[in-house]
């Protein structure tokens, strides 16, 4: 199966700042989604990008499928938006129909 | 409201104590899945279903069965659980049948196994 590498593991901030979170594959994915997990566990679908760029607010996501690689960005960051941020993607090679996760970038928004 | 439901969302259990976590989706999705969360190992895939009568393994399917007799019902059994099946289970579902499209989570159920 295909790897994912989330980088940073960790990254603590400071409410307004922006970041950037990147997302690796080992090997090309036919799509490929982001995710947050906010503190009390429940999992939310941020963006469906499997090439491209989309914005949701002060959320923007960009995938480069050729390189395999995604990276979502967070402006003026809130201290709701802490939590667990996973991508995954599904290899485009054919065989078990799954998404793979990375595991994930932890991020905390200090007030 | 369109969701994905789970019950219980807290179980604790003993070795060996079958036990049956149910999940419900009301979007009329075909495709639907089964993940467990581990510290440090993120989300890995246990069973999918692309529709009714047709489950497949996903990369950790030892010690868990599924079944998918109804479009909106896809439970996860436990024959004889054992504490290396402690973990955060969560439901999905998405509208094609592969997993290709957007997935809706459900609210997760934490499992201890004494």
């Amino acid at each position: 199966g295909i790897q994912v590498e989330q980088s940073p593991p960790d990254l603590i901030l400071q409410e307004g700042a922006n970041s950037t979170l990147r997302c690796n594959f080992s090997d090309s994915v036919n799509n490929l989604q982001w995710f947050h997990q906010n503190p009390w566990g429940q999992l939310i679908n941020l963006f469906y990008i499997p090439s491209g760029t989309k914005q949701n607010g002060r959320l923007s996501a960009t995938t480069v499928a050729t390189e395999r690689y995604s990276l979502l960005y967070i402006s003026s960051s809130q201290t709701t938006d802490s939590g667990v941020y996973f991508c995954a993607g599904e290899y485009s090679g054919g065989g078990a129909d799954g998404l793979t996760f990375g595991k994930g970038t932890h991020l905390i928004i200090q007030p | 409201e369109a969701q994905v439901t789970q019950n219980p969302r807290y179980l604790i259990t003993v070795t060996g104590k079958k036990l049956t976590v149910t999940c419900s989706q009301n979007m009329n999705h075909e495709y639907m899945s089964w993940y467990r969360q581990d510290p440090g190992l993120g989300l890995r895939q246990i069973y999918y279903s692309m529709n009714v009568e047709v489950t497949d393994k996903g990369d950790v399917p030892e010690g868990y069965k599924v079944s998918r007799k109804e479009k909106r019902n896809f439970p996860l059994i436990l024959e004889s659980p054992s504490p290396n099946q402690t973990s955060l289970y969560f439901c999905a579902s998405s509208w094609r049948v592969t997993a290709t499209d957007t997935q809706y989570f459900g609210p997760g159920t934490r499992l201890t196994v004494l």
